[in-house]
């Protein structure tokens, strides 16, 4: 059971928007915590995709967008590439455990 | 450029001792925090814990204090997860990863990552 909530699996179609959400509580994103976001390509490692709840690092294409309200944050992927199929996580700050994660969100285009 | 690499796979009996390790370049070691975090198989990232080179500050996920060890050499810019008793449920996937946002925990993420060691623990 992870702290930080994603649903197991979302799909879109190239070309299409997709969302990814976050829930936690009030002792990370409900705090006022930055929420970061992660891809992972299959059998790769992690690599950051949105730090500070919106910020993107250089080499990240701009299809890739991040919010965050209350206590929960999101991902937002338009212009759905087959490429983009991968598993994303949220991450945060908890004031128990320090650092949570998410569970995970399988992207498959379709 | 910021490189995080780890050592490679290892296959070990359970029962068995292990250490391995995640070197750091083209930064200044001990003036970031490492973390570290497993993956087992199919399953989601879990964070196990993280040290401050500069002083070895050292913070545990609670799932994962008492179970393992974080220690680093700021010599040699070198992070360690060292385990001394593996079982069977060890098996994973580990990640090293910088904290590349100071000191502070509160508004730090991680960047970049290293490649994964592949830790197997069977009989």
């Amino acid at each position: 059971q992870s702290v930080l909530t994603q649903p197991p699996s979302v799909s879109g179609a190239p070309g299409q928007r997709v969302t990814i959400s976050c829930t936690g509580s009030s002792s990370n994103i409900g705090a006022g915590y930055d929420v970061h976001w992660y891809q992972q390509l299959p059998g790769t490692a992690p690599k950051l995709l949105i730090y500070g709840n919106s910020n993107r690092p250089s080499g990240v294409p701009d299809r890739f967008s991040g919010s965050k309200s209350g206590t929960s944050a999101s991902l937002a992927i338009t212009g759905l590439q087959a490429e983009d199929e991968a598993d994303y996580y949220c991450q945060s700050y908890d004031s128990s455990l320090w650092v949570v994660f998410g569970g995970g969100t399988k992207l498959t285009v379709l | 450029e910021v490189q995080l690499v780890q050592s490679g796979a290892e296959v070990k009996k359970p029962g068995e001792s292990l250490k391995i390790s995640c070197k750091g370049s083209g930064y200044s070691f001990t003036s970031y925090w490492i973390g570290w975090v497993r993956q087992m198989p199919g399953k989601g990232l879990e964070w196990m814990g993280i040290i401050y080179p500069g002083d070895s500050d050292t913070r545990y996920s609670p799932s994962f204090q008492g179970q393992v060890t974080i220690s680093a050499d700021k010599s040699i810019s070198t992070a360690y997860l060292q385990w001394s008793s593996l079982k069977a449920s060890d098996t994973a996937m580990y990640y090293c990863a910088r904290l590349p946002a100071g000191q502070q925990l509160v508004k730090n993420w991680f960047d970049p990552w290293g490649q994964g060691t592949l830790v197997t623990v069977s009989s």
